[in-house]
């Protein structure tokens, strides 16, 4: 099972700042993603990496961005945060095991933009 | 037609019960199918993956895979209402490389 860190866990912030939601993995997993998912409702995968320096979109999209330098770390970037982007963001890592992918989840960042 | 669906629910169960979820999918190439549980407000929670035809049994849950019919069921046994949460599916593809979420089923366990 991974190890997987969200911070912070939740954010309330003003219209037009520029955030940082951090994600760290401790289980040296190649695979991370970001998902929004609002509440009730189904997730929604906006940003993913195959690993260092791969970063790639996903099928719902976002005004944020994401990088990838260190396997360990994968950050998602809101430049001017938007009321329209509260949601909660769920940051997962996966390990191939010969058979299948298995996706961990990070415990979540719930932001709320004002 | 979404490539995995599940019936949102909610699914009410006394306790006690067995609870039956279904998934459907539509990727006749996916190969493996995981069942998450997500509590409200919280992040999902790995229960089970199967990849063969047939069941799969851990403690209280029962994961059973029908490639034919392209489908994949939980079942929990003894139900508690602990157990009240929205249970997602997910289909992994290995050509795509991709995992897909269902939109999940919520489920109410009541005493």
């Amino acid at each position: 099972e991974a190890d997987i860190y969200q911070t912070p866990r939740y954010l309330v912030i003003g219209t037009g700042k520029k955030i940082t939601l951090e994600c760290s993995q401790t289980m040296g997993h190649d695979k991370m993603y970001w998902y929004q998912q609002d509440p009730g409702m189904e997730l929604h995968l906006i940003h993913y990496s195959y690993g260092v320096n791969s970063t790639e979109k996903g099928d719902l999209s976002s005004e944020s961005t994401v990088s990838r330098i260190r396997t360990e770390h994968f950050p998602l970037t809101l430049e001017s945060a938007r009321p329209s982007h509260t949601s909660q963001y769920l940051c997962a890592s996966s390990e191939w095991s010969g058979l299948t992918d298995t996706q961990y989840f990070g415990p979540g960042t719930r932001l709320t933009v004002l | 037609q979404k490539e995995v669906e599940q019936n949102s629910g909610p699914l009410s169960v006394p306790e006690g019960a067995i609870a039956s979820l279904n998934c459907t999918y539509s990727d006749r190439g996916s190969q493996s199918f995981f069942w998450y549980r997500q509590y409200s407000g919280k992040s999902p929670e790995l229960i089970m993956f199967i990849y063969s035809n047939g069941d799969k049994e851990d403690g209280r849950f029962t994961a059973q895979l029908n490639k034919a019919s392209q489908y994949v069921s939980l079942l929990i046994r003894d139900s508690q209402p602990s157990d009240s949460a929205t249970y997602l599916c997910a289909v992994f593809q290995a050509a795509g490389n991709k995992l897909t979420f269902g939109g999940g089923t919520r489920v109410l366990v009541k005493p």
